[in-house]
């Protein structure tokens, strides 16, 4: 069954550097979605992407934040400065088109990011 | 303001008795409502989705749920629980705002006792 990839697993980094989450959604998906856990909490939604360009994204992503579609296969979330605050575990997610299965979203595994 | 509410932090149930996990939600318009599954050190799982039609949904694993519109719930049920569907649930709501978001509820931890 075709699932969602994230890597790395786990990434601890210094506060203030740049750090790049990378995705690979299920090959024919076209909605695109980056989330954040903070241990213990919820999942809350960062941003949505479709169509090569963001769709919607909430109050948390701002101008540290950017996603990028490279190359057609990944899909990636950018942290230009990294606060602790950042730390969490960052899920990706993709679904279909516009069919009722289409809105079930696949999540992948995560990427907990640690900063120091 | 769109919220999704799930009272209940932890849930206790003993294994082969009928559970329940609650959920309500407050967003405009129709929403498009979902439960997912987290197991430990693992992403989110769907579990059952309601857009339109039947108010009861069965999903995978035994579980199903019922979409209430005046009470705006969507609890979650299962007829026996298993040791196995010990986890943590979220609820969601999808909702369309010039791009489509998810907000999901705080979580609810099920115990599931042998």
């Amino acid at each position: 069954e075709p699932e969602v990839t994230q890597t790395p697993s786990h990434q601890v980094t210094q506060m203030g550097q740049e750090v790049i989450l990378r995705c690979v959604p299920i090959s024919n998906h076209l909605y695109f979605y980056w989330y954040r856990q903070i241990l213990g909490q919820k999942v809350e939604f960062l941003v949505s992407f479709y169509n090569n360009e963001i769709s919607e994204k909430s109050e948390i992503f701002d101008d540290q934040f950017s996603v990028e579609r490279p190359d057609g296969s990944n899909f990636t979330l950018k942290i230009r400065s990294t606060k602790l605050e950042d730390s969490a575990m960052y899920f990706c997610a993709s679904r279909g088109g516009t069919d009722h299965k289409a809105y079930e979203q696949y999540f992948g595994p995560g990427t907990r990011l640690t900063v120091t | 303001a769109q919220s999704v509410a799930q009272p209940e932090d932890q849930v206790n149930v003993a294994e082969g008795n009928p559970l329940t996990v609650k959920c309500t939600y407050s967003v405009s318009g129709n929403p498009y409502l979902f439960w997912y599954v987290q197991y430990p050190n693992r992403g989110l799982q769907f579990l059952l989705k309601y857009i339109t039609g039947d108010n009861l949904v069965k999903g995978s694993y035994g579980f199903e749920a019922e979409f209430n519109k005046s009470q705006t719930s969507f609890h979650l049920k299962k007829p026996s629980a298993l040791v196995s569907d010990s986890a943590l649930y979220f609820c969601a709501v999808m909702l369309y705002t010039g791009g489509f978001k998810t907000i999901f509820g705080a979580g609810t931890r099920l115990f599931v006792k042998a």
